[in-house]
This record gives structure tokens, C-alpha cells and sequence, in this order.
């Protein structure tokens, strides 16, 4: 069975701060992907990233950047110099290419930037 | 860019009722998928369908049933609302794992 946890459930953090996100996971596949979601107030999810099991490289798409390590089953987001645009709901997800496709996503980790 | 509707943002059900959430895809994927979102739990799975007329039960399937007649559309059908069914409805379509979303339907039985 797969499983992502995201130990965090509120963070708050003031304009300009750097914040981190921490997604775990467990699964037996040798092979899966990672997902992170944005979920802003008005409730459409939006894709963030995918990853592939096998890429381990670290990801920077302008402010946004995240780390992943095998070694720990960690997949984790960091939001550089956080904007009040940034406060959401974010989801870690998991799922295995192959079968059904199933994603399994965590609890989500509510932030609120404060201006 | 991937377009999947839900034909309702809000819904205000009677306890009992027959209960109808469509979902429409224009991609032609062939996998979707409905989740109801509550606070702290996060995204549950309660029925996916991985082609027409195929289906599969997900994480939370009791009180549920879905119907896959064509490939764009799917639809969660609560046989008799309850008042724990009200919640956020989620559906998705997904070609490799990504899935896109719809915006969601509210649904609140009372």
C-alpha cells in the first residue's frame, strides 16, 4: 500500500521567509512518481511538479525548489523569499506508472503567508 | 490545456435523495477518478475508472456508486444522501499519474 504523510498541518510564516514543506512517503514500488499540488481559496488544484523515482536530481523553477532523497523516501518543497500569492493548501502525492495510475495524495500542509 | 468540468460548484441535497456528479474531460484520457476532500484527511479516493464501462473501487467507496458510458464523462452517484457524504467532490482525469482537476463541487446534504 502506498502512503504519504505530511506531518505538517499549518504553517504560517511572515513575507520574504523561506519555508519548507515535508512530504514522506512509503511505497513498495521500485518505480513511482511524486507530485506536488496548490490548492489557493478557490479550490482548483494545480500542478506543481513530477518527479520520477529514478531522478533524484534537485528541481528549482524560480522561487520554488525541491528536494528529493531516496534515501529517506523525503520529497520536500521550499518556497524562497514567500509571497501572501503563495498562501494555499499543498499536497504531496504519490503514484506508480504503472496499472491504474492511483495517486495518492497526503493531508495537506495549509500555509498562510503574512504580509 | 486539459479542460475537466464538474457540472456543479455547489449543491444543497436532501437527506434520502438521489444524488448525481457529473464530470467531463476533453482530452481523452483514459483513466479518472473521484476524491472528496475534508479538512485534515486530506484527498480520499473513492472510485476510479480506468476505460469505458471498467471500474474500480478506491479508499472510501461505501454510500457511492459511478457510471462510465463514454469516455469524457464521469459521473459519482450517492444512492442516498447522508450528512456525512457532505463534503468537497474532486474529480480528475489523468494520462501518466498527473492528474488534472476539475474545480470541484461543494456538496452539503441536509
Amino acid at each position: 500500500a502506498q502512503k504519504v504523510t505530511q506531518a505538517q498541518t499549518e504553517i504560517s510564516v511572515v513575507e520574504k521567509e523561506d519555508v519548507t514543506l515535508d512530504c514522506v512517503y512509503e511505497t513498495r514500488d521500485t518505480t513511482y512518481y511524486l507530485f506536488w499540488y496548490k490548492q489557493p481559496p478557490s479550490g482548483e488544484l494545480v500542478f506543481l511538479i513530477r518527479r520520477n523515482s529514478f531522478d533524484e536530481q534537485n528541481e528549482i523553477s524560480g522561487r520554488y525548489s525541491w528536494n528529493f532523497q531516496k534515501s529517506t523516501s523525503s520529497f520536500n518543497f521550499t518556497i524562497t523569499a514567500s509571497q501572501v500569492v503563495d498562501s494555499a493548501v499543498y499536497f504531496c502525492a504519490l503514484s506508480s506508472p504503472g496499472g491504474y495510475q492511483k495517486v495518492t495524495f497526503g493531508t495537506g500542509t495549509k500555509l498562510q503567508v503574512i504580509p | 490545456d486539459v479542460k475537466v468540468t464538474q457540472s456543479s460548484r455547489y449543491l444543497v441535497k436532501r437527506t434520502g435523495e438521489k444524488v448525481f456528479l457529473e464530470c467531463v474531460q476533453d482530452m481523452d484520457h483514459e483513466n479518472m477518478f473521484w476524491y472528496r476532500q475534508d479538512p485534515g484527511l486530506g484527498l480520499r479516493l473513492i472510485y476510479f475508472s480506468y476505460d469505458v464501462k471498467m471500474k474500480e473501487k478506491g479508499d472510501i467507496p461505501e454510500g457511492y456508486s459511478v457510471s462510465r458510458e463514454k469516455k469524457e464523462r464521469f459521473s459519482l452517484i450517492l444512492e442516498s444522501a447522508s450528512t456525512n457524504q457532505t463534503s468537497m467532490y474532486l474529480c480528475a482525469s489523468s494520462p501518466q499519474g498527473r492528474a488534472f482537476f476539475g474545480q470541484g463541487t461543494r456538496l452539503t446534504v441536509v
